[in-house]
């Protein structure tokens, strides 16, 4: 198993701004995936966040609005860039073994 | 696009009542089906992964089934309990990669003590 943590746990922004998401795991992993569930819907995958490479992104998400970094093999950062109030989601981070993912404890971002 | 759903939306259920939801997926490409429980203000937490037509997982009061055939599962929970209150999520991980999943929009449960 794995333990993450994630910074910060909730914010509320104003639209134009950006946030930068931290996600910190306890042991080294070679994918990391972060992903957003807005109101009602489904968590849906935005991106895996790659060591020493660029993310790899799901179709909808944009390295634009959704730049990713990964500076090793247990941080990564998701940026929210020039929100909206349609950005007010839950970001969670996860890492995966063979088995099943694990995820952070998710950061509540609500856009006014 | 995967189309993962899960019925109920949300329930309500007394303490002590026992109650079950479902999650239907695609039957072709079938990999892996996943539940997990998330509790307002923490993880997401693995329950079970299931592989195999038919797999059958018990953990404590909570049990799962497993039909890839038809395309879908069953939760079950025994005697529900307030600390069982939480939204509960499938996920189907086709063949195209494992850590790869499409989730559901959860089944939202509520126990009234």
């Amino acid at each position: 198993s794995a333990v993450i943590s994630q910074k910060p746990s909730r914010d509320i922004c104003q639209r134009g701004t950006s946030l930068t998401i931290q996600c910190q795991v306890d042991s080294q992993v070679t994918m990391m995936f972060w992903y957003r569930q807005q109101p009602g819907q489904s968590l849906t995958l935005i991106a895996t966040a790659n060591q020493g490479s660029e993310a790899t992104y799901e179709s909808g998400f944009v390295i634009d609005k959704f730049p990713i970094s990964r500076p090793n093999l247990t941080f990564s950062t998701l940026t929210v860039s020039n929100m909206s109030p349609e950005d007010s989601s839950i970001y969670l981070c996860s890492v995966g073994d063979e088995d099943t993912q694990y995820f952070g404890p998710g950061t509540r971002l609500t856009v006014l | 696009i995967l189309n993962v759903e899960q019925s109920p939306q949300s329930l309500h259920v007394q303490e002590g009542d026992s109650t079950n939801f479902t999650c239907s997926f695609p039957s072709s490409n079938f990999y892996a089906l996943h539940w997990y429980r998330w509790e307002t203000a923490k993880s997401p937490e693995a329950l079970f992964v299931m592989t195999l037509n038919g797999d059958e997982k018990k953990k404590g009061r909570i049990s799962a089934t497993l039909n890839t055939k038809e395309g879908y599962s069953y939760l079950y929970i025994k005697g529900s309990q307030p600390e069982d209150s939480a939204t509960y999520l499938c996920a189907f991980g086709d063949s195209g990669g494992y850590q790869k999943v499409t989730f559901g929009t959860g089944t939202k449960l509520q126990v009234i003590p």
